[in-house]
């Protein structure tokens, strides 16, 4: 049962323009979202996050928008560069610990290959 | 650089074999994570620790196995290995304070050939 499902492989962009990474998720606990970037023979690297009670985070060039009735988020890169040639997962997890180790676990989503076209 | 590293970054075995991996989290970190990428999945969480103590498990086969030690380096043992078993892992440290999120950091992964 994949949770966390991004149904775009991949995606190619102009180098300048706007890049838009899409992310949906079933479960209804989830409440805090991430998104990593991997470089080939590297591990992921943290990006950005954003937690349920927002609908949007910005860092940057980097904005996550997340539209809860809808179980969705999506990452904007404004403008692409050429090293933001990687693969983009999205992560999710059950939000503040309260305790419970057990919810910081991240279920990630399969991938998306941006590639930056110069 | 994130600070978790993972060794060896390359292993080539045999079927029926077993192997260790082992990792070593971010300096301060108290968690530890095994994730495993077979090719063109996402990471599939395996097991968690917590400063020494299981905290949560995920699909992790039977025959694969893992602790924390005192000094919360971390190792992965995989056995009775299957050509299945060919994969990127990885392992992830983050620092809960419980007063909100704090995301995973992973090391570069170590990969998994089974012959």
């Amino acid at each position: 049962d994949q949770q966390v499902k991004q149904n775009s492989p991949s995606l190619s962009v102009q180098e300048g323009r706007i890049s838009i990474l899409n992310c949906d998720y079933t479960n209804s606990m989830f409440d805090y979202f991430l998104w990593y970037k991997k470089y080939p023979a590297e591990g992921p690297t943290f990006l950005i996050s954003i937690s349920s009670i927002k609908d949007k985070n910005e860092d940057g060039r980097f904005t996550v928008f997340l539209n809860k009735s809808a179980k969705h988020l999506s990452l904007h890169i404004v403008p692409s560069q050429p090293g933001d040639s990687a693969v983009y997962f999205c992560a999710a997890n059950k939000g503040p610990f309260r305790g419970d180790f057990g919810n910081e676990k991240l279920t990630f989503g399969t991938g998306t290959r941006l590639t930056i076209i110069p | 650089d994130s600070g978790v590293t993972q060794t060896p970054k390359h292993l080539i075995t045999a079927t029926g074999q077993r192997v260790t991996l082992r990792c070593s989290p971010r300096s301060g970190d108290l968690s530890v994570y095994w994730y495993q990428q077979s090719l063109d999945q996402g990471l599939q969480f395996l097991i968690q620790y917590y400063n020494g103590e299981e905290r949560a498990k995920g699909n992790i086969l039977e025959r694969f196995s893992a602790q924390q030690f005192p000094d919360l380096h971390s190792e992965l043992n995989l056995s009775s290995l299957e050509l299945g078993d060919s994969a990127l892992y990885f392992c992830a440290s983050s620092s809960p304070s419980g007063r909100g999120n704090s995301p995973l950091h992973f090391g570069n992964g170590t990969r998994l050939t089974v012959t």
